[in-house]
This record gives structure tokens, C-alpha cells and sequence, in this order.
């Protein structure tokens, strides 16, 4: 089976700009979540999706943060205005139940 | 304090020894416990997942939780020179899906 995959896997912005990063989970997965780790600190829950519904966004740090899932399927998460303190990797998950996700290799973003 | 703890290493250890990797937690509502290895630069990958006190062994590893005291360790029998990355533990709470992660042991396997 294929597994979680995310685009770009990486991405150099200027602060300001937008960014959109994408993760396509694995099939049948309806549990899609978000993480990023900034560097030297732990990986950081941001929300989670059960389907298309955002299940528990109490990790997204402020509104510049959008995330979607579009039917259930694949999701979007934009940052926009991006600053520098966004700067870390960002990892998309799925699972089927509870116990133990897949992740995806992630999406290194710099904001300079 | 961290929700998490993890000692950050580099844990060194010869090849063949058994390398132990330890984690506390705070929250006593935590219900399971995943132990995740990351290689540099790569996703994190599920090893194991323990969620009763006890000894779960699988091939090589074992998971070993104690929630009396608050503590989960991973244990790796025959450590080989492949098993060297970072080694992150996290915890879910009662009723959420939602982990919280340390901040990983480094673990170097000397050949």
C-alpha cells in the first residue's frame, strides 16, 4: 500500500508569502492529522481530522494557519502571511483507528 | 516540566548490547504509549505500542510500562548498527487521538 505522501518536501519562502503544503494520506485512512517541529524542539501537534471534519484544532497556533480536507480525501494546510518563527517540519499522519499513525516524510519549510 | 521526557543522548552502546531507552510522562490520564524511530531526515516510523503495565516484547524490542510511576521504556536486544537514529515516545490521552511526543533519544550503535 502506498503510504502517507506530502508535497513539497521542501520550501524556502520569504516572510510574508504564502505557502500551501499538501498530504495525501493513505487510502481508507479517515484519520488525517498535523504536526510540525520547529528545530531543537519536540513534534507538535496541530489538528485533526476525521474525514472532512476538523475533529480537534487545538494545536493550530494562530489563524494565519488554514487547514482543509477536501472529501475526506487529501488536505491542505496554508500558512499565510508566513513569519519566521513558522520555519520547522511539517508532518501529516493517518490512521484507520487509535493506535499508531503513518506518517509522512514531511515538508521542511524556511521562512527567510 | 515537559509533558514528555526524554533523555536527548546520544545514548552510545557496542553492538550486541541491549540498549534501554526511557521516557516519563506527567499526565496521568495518558492511556497509550507509542515508541516511534526516526532516522535523519526521514518520517517518523511506529515500532511499538503499549497501553496495559507490563512487558510487550516484539522481535528485538520491548516496551515496558509502568503507570504507577509514570515511566515507559523501549528495550533493544542485539542492537545492531542499523538501529542507530533518534527514538521518539509519545503519549495519548484518554478519549483524544491527539499525541504528545518527546523530544526523541539519540541512539548511536557502535560496530
Amino acid at each position: 500500500e502506498a503510504g502517507v505522501t506530502q508535497f513539497p518536501s521542501h520550501s524556502v519562502i520569504e516572510k510574508g508569502q504564502t505557502v500551501t503544503l499538501r498530504c495525501d494520506p493513505i487510502s481508507g485512512h479517515d484519520n488525517l492529522y498535523w504536526y510540525r517541529r520547529v528545530m531543537g524542539k519536540e513534534i507538535k501537534f496541530l489538528l485533526h481530522f476525521v474525514k472532512e471534519s476538523k475533529q480537534d484544532e487545538s494545536g493550530m497556533p494562530n489563524n494565519r494557519f488554514l487547514a482543509e480536507r477536501t472529501g475526506g480525501t487529501y488536505s491542505t494546510l496554508k500558512v499565510q502571511p508566513a513569519e519566521l518563527e513558522d520555519s520547522g517540519v511539517y508532518f501529516c499522519a493517518s490512521s484507520q483507528f487509535q493506535y499508531g499513525y503513518t506518517f509522512g516524510s514531511g515538508t521542511r519549510l524556511t521562512v527567510v | 516540566q515537559k509533558e514528555v521526557e526524554q533523555n536527548s543522548g546520544p545514548l552510545s552502546v557496542p553492538e550486541g548490547a541491549i540498549a534501554s531507552l526511557n521516557c516519563t510522562y506527567s499526565d496521568r490520564g495518558s492511556q497509550s504509549f507509542f515508541w516511534y524511530r526516526q532516522y535523519s531526515g526521514k518520517s517518523p516510523e511506529l515500532i511499538m505500542f503499549i497501553y496495559s503495565n507490563g512487558d510487550k516484547e516484539d522481535g528485538r524490542f520491548t516496551a515496558q510500562l509502568n503507570k504507577a510511576s509514570q515511566y515507559v521504556s523501549l528495550l533493544i536486544r542485539d542492537s545492531q548498527p542499523s538501529d542507530s537514529a533518534t527514538y521518539l515516545c509519545a503519549v495519548s490521552l484518554s478519549g483524544t487521538y491527539k499525541y504528545i511526543f518527546g523530544t526523541g533519544t539519540r541512539l548511536k550503535v557502535l560496530a
